[in-house]
């Protein structure tokens, strides 16, 4: 069973950029994975930020960008503001239909 | 406005059933796969399973198969999740979501509030 993995916590201080990542525990991520990335906030339901890799959903600052870097899919956040502090989940498609997600960053803002 | 409204939620028994609902607006729906994912409490995001714009093809995860079934009736711009045999894993908040496209390789963008399904006696 192929996990997806993520960074269990990140802290960045405002104004600074920080990137998360988004890995296989078996193989390296590409744009075949149509890698995605969702923010999501206590007691919110998630919200869109990147899909297919690199695009931005409606209503996303440009701060927010998605790559692939190296062998993991990542997100990368431009000038860190307070209320980025939130968990980021990422999903990437593995094939026949299935979708998996990672376990999450909480990422910190201070 | 795109907007997903989720229903039928609620305090089951183990083994037991129930069947959730998603009402879309504001987009083409027949035109968009869409998406159930579930979030236990206290826990991550977790993909439940897929239907395809036509409804013709479906896709579940391991936990759920055999269990659960994803249909969707374009005629009333709804989303179903029928659940049966119900475990007290399966206690989570259930979102519906919008894929932005047809296909099964599209991603979700847009998300319902949740709703929430508890399995307990």
């Amino acid at each position: 069973q192929t996990v997806v993995t993520q960074e269990p916590s990140f802290s960045v201080s405002p104004g600074e950029t920080v990137t998360l990542t988004c890995g296989l525990s078996s193989g390296s991520v590409s744009t075949s994975y149509y890698p995605s990335w969702y923010q999501q906030t206590p007691g919110q339901a998630p919200r869109t930020l990147i899909y297919n890799t690199n695009t931005r959903s409606s209503g996303v600052p440009d701060r927010f960008s998605g790559s692939i870097l190296g062998n993991k899919a990542a997100l990368t956040i431009t000038g860190a503001q307070a209320d980025d502090e939130s968990d980021y989940y990422c999903v990437l498609y593995m094939g026949s239909g299935i979708w998996v997600f990672g376990g999450g960053t909480k990422l910190t803002v201070l | 406005e795109v907007q997903l409204l989720e229903s039928g939620g609620g305090l089951v028994q183990p083994g037991g059933s129930l069947r959730l609902s998603c009402a879309a607006s504001g987009f083409t729906f027949t035109s968009f796969a869409m998406t159930w994912v579930r979030q236990a409490p206290g826990k991550g995001l977790e993909w439940v399973s897929s239907i395809s714009a036509s409804g013709s093809s479906t896709y579940y995860t391991d936990s759920v198969k055999g269990r659960f079934t994803i249909s969707r009736d374009n005629s009333k711009n709804t989303l179903y999740l029928q659940m049966n045999s119900l475990r007290a894993e399966d206690t989570a908040v259930y979102y519906c979501a919008k894929c932005s496209g047809s296909t099964k390789r599209d991603a979700f963008d847009i998300w319902g509030q949740g709703t929430m399904v508890t399995v307990s006696s």
